[in-house]
């Protein structure tokens, strides 16, 4: 099974700053990574897909990097809105996800 | 515009039984893959079952397998989750998803809660 490791856990960061988020897979996986943002009580929001496409209507501070097993999700500019849990996701070999990240507002 | 709409959770006591229903619209059933993932409370997100388009190719998670049926009917733009065996670490809101992973197309339900316990 692919194992993806999620780096921070938690962090906490104030509107403007660029925050990145990181994801490894334990085995390559090309470029079949998913991002997610998720809010309390609601379904997960598809952000990027195969690593680095914005899904339509994703507001382009958000980027996304990377290929085989190292990945990282970029919001280059935080706004308040952007607090909340985000995933990676593999779905090259059934489905993985990190164990997620949480951004706080400072 | 993509539904998909979960039905079927509730309070079940240990070693009980539940179905879970998906049903959804907007897009082409049979086109797509679905798959259900779980989310204990306040925990991440866990994927649990996958089925194809056809309904003959389903997996699952080593911690449902041997407990857990996927299924659909293309006849009814449904997809099911049948859970037996429940313990209460099944405890969670349960997401069914569609993808066309090539292509980029992940769809999700707003989650049914199961919750085990006596």
């Amino acid at each position: 099974d692919i194992q993806m490791t999620q780096s921070p856990s938690t962090l906490s960061a104030s509107v403007g700053d660029r925050v990145t988020i990181t994801c490894r897979a334990s085995q390559t996986i090309d470029t079949w990574l998913a991002w997610y943002q998720q809010k309390p009580g609601k379904a997960p929001k598809l952000l990027i897909y195969k690593a680095s496409a914005l899904k339509s209507g994703v507001p382009s501070r958000f980027s996304g990097s990377g290929s085989g097993t190292e990945f990282t999700l970029t919001i280059s500019s935080l706004q308040p809105d952007d607090f909340g849990n985000y995933y990676c996701q593999q779905y090259t070999t059934y489905w993985t996800f990190g164990q997620g990240t949480k951004v706080e507002i400072k | 515009e993509v539904q998909l709409v979960e039905s079927g959770g509730g309070l079940v006591q240990p070693g009980g039984s539940l179905r879970l229903s998906c049903v959804v619209s907007g897009f082409t059933f049979s086109s797509y893959e679905m798959n259900w993932v779980r989310q204990a409370p306040g925990k991440g997100l866990e994927w649990i079952s996958f089925i194809d388009g056809s309904g003959t190719s389903p997996y699952y998670a080593d911690s449902v397998r041997g407990r857990f049926t996927i299924s659909r009917e293309i006849t009814k733009n449904s997809l099911y989750l049948q859970m037996n065996g429940l313990r209460a670490d099944d405890t969670a809101v349960y997401f069914c998803s569609s993808a066309i992973t090539v292509s980029g197309l992940f769809y999700w339900g707003q989650g049914a809660l199961v919750t085990v316990s006596s």
